[in-house]
């Protein structure tokens, strides 16, 4: 079952911040998250274990709610390469090959 | 060091045709796996293996086959084209480490069924 991703999408002006939630109704062992430029592959941003840990990477930033089974994704001082699609990727616990699943993307676009 | 290389890069098919998507990685990755792009429908898994021999199916594995004989090679092959397969198909690999590992993704195959 795929995670659930809001919003769907996101429109900023450069500076702007942005928070992109991924939600699971299955106890997560990891979340990982990717940017996808359009007509590229996705490119990996960050990956989060369960334990509530938040990373960062550059300006962006994210924290995973064990409890709550949710991620979210900080963009703070939004530039015009943060647009893209954004998903989150979403292991299932209790297995250690356990299947990568996405959800259905952001869309975030940066304007001048 | 290419990493994760997927031919053809496009590729148009008739109804009923099959045809053989490859994938190759040359960075030593246990895990391997297939997924498939649709528009609003995000990256859906379709097979994945964890290891040369062994596979098993994703979320939308019907009208495909895989194998795994090599580390490095995981083909996805189309039986009997359908236009409901036309979409972009991305090759993923990593390390299996227990979810802990990025993958690292082909520059996909653009297939159109007609």
């Amino acid at each position: 079952q795929q995670p659930v991703q809001s919003p769907q999408a996101v429109i900023l002006r450069e500076g702007e911040d942005a928070v992109i939630n991924c939600s699971s109704s299955k106890a997560l062992y990891s979340v990982h998250w990717y940017r996808q430029k359009h007509g590229e592959a996705p490119v990996f941003l960050m990956i989060l274990l369960k334990g509530g840990e938040q990373k960062g990477h550059d300006k962006i930033s994210a924290s995973f709610n064990e409890k709550k089974q949710q991620s979210s994704l900080y963009l703070t001082a939004s530039q015009l390469s943060y647009s893209g699609t954004y998903f989150c990727g979403t292991r299932a616990g209790g297995t250690s090959y356990g299947k990568l699943t996405f959800g259905q993307g952001t869309i975030l676009t940066v304007h001048p | 060091n290419a990493g994760v290389t997927q031919t053809p890069k496009f590729q148009v098919l008739k109804t009923g045709q099959s045809m053989t998507l490859q994938c190759a990685q040359d960075m030593n990755h246990e895990y391997m796996s297939w997924y498939r792009q649709d528009p609003g429908m995000g990256l859906r898994l379709i097979h994945y293996s964890v290891g040369a021999g062994i596979t098993d199916q994703g979320e939308v594995p019907n009208g495909y086959n895989v194998s795994r004989s090599t580390t490095e090679d995981f083909p996805l092959r189309l039986l009997s084209a359908a236009p409901s397969q036309t979409s972009v198909y991305f090759c993923a690999s990593s390390y299996s480490g227990q979810g802990h590992q990025p993958q690292h993704f082909g520059d996909g195959t653009r297939l159109s069924i007609l």
